[in-house]
């Protein structure tokens, strides 16, 4: 079952714009990460941002956590082509259980 | 190296054959991940162990499927008999307490 669930499925932009892509879990947390996956590949973890945290920073990715209403949001600056790919939230439920569940995914598509 | 090595990368088989997925983790990595994704139900969690033991199969057809770790640097991931409903993506990932996973390639498994 997914617990995190993102928002929009697809997200169409220009190159240079921002992208906001949004995540949206059922329970409480231990932390929230997002990934990334180019099509046919792997996922690659971008940031991970635990439960007692509100905003974290990489290169041009901010992702910010409102535990409050249960909501995570990847936001890419300055995009590139080369961002193009889909994004995935996961989360680790407070409990010690570990287990790592993902949402669905926002394919977002930055063109040139 | 974070690398985490998944055996075969593509693998096209005959309804009712065995298929036998493998994943070479990083040692250090105590926690292992089987996830299986397709376009209609995304990234699925099949199973998961820690420190070898299985924590939680309950998204495993457990008639079909099975998940071991025969030691701390292999898991294998097992259908037999397998069904055209099984073809997917196979991916294992790999992490330690409360960090990111690191995944492997995948494996890409057709049933015909």
């Amino acid at each position: 079952s997914q617990q995190g669930e993102e928002d929009p499925q697809a997200l169409s932009i220009q190159e240079g714009e921002n992208a906001t892509m949004n995540c949206s879990y059922k329970t409480s947390i231990n932390n929230l990460q997002w990934y990334r996956q180019n099509s046919g590949r792997g996922l690659v973890h971008l940031i991970l941002i635990r439960s007692n945290e509100r905003e974290k920073h990489s290169g041009r990715l901010r992702v910010t956590l409102d535990t409050s209403k249960k909501s995570s949001s990847l936001l890419i600056t300055a995009s590139r082509a080369a961002d193009t790919a889909s994004y995935f939230c996961a989360t680790v439920t407070q409990g010690g259980s570990e287990k790592l569940v993902f949402g669905k995914g926002t394919k977002l598509t930055v063109n040139p | 190296d974070a690398r985490v090595t998944q055996t075969p990368r593509h693998k096209v088989t005959e309804m009712g054959q065995e298929v036998t997925m493998r994943c070479q983790p990083i040692l250090g990595h105590n926690t292992v991940f089987w996830y299986r994704q397709t376009m209609m139900q995304g990234l699925e969690l099949l199973a998961y162990f820690r420190n070898r033991a299985p924590l939680d199969d309950s998204g495993m057809p457990k008639d079909r499927f099975s998940a071991e770790m025969p030691d701390a640097t292999l898991a294998t991931l097992k259908i037999q008999p397998s069904e055209p409903r099984d073809s997917a993506v196979y991916f294992c990932a790999r992490s330690s307490e409360d960090t990111e996973a690191f995944f492997g390639q995948g494996t890409r498994l057709t049933v015909v």
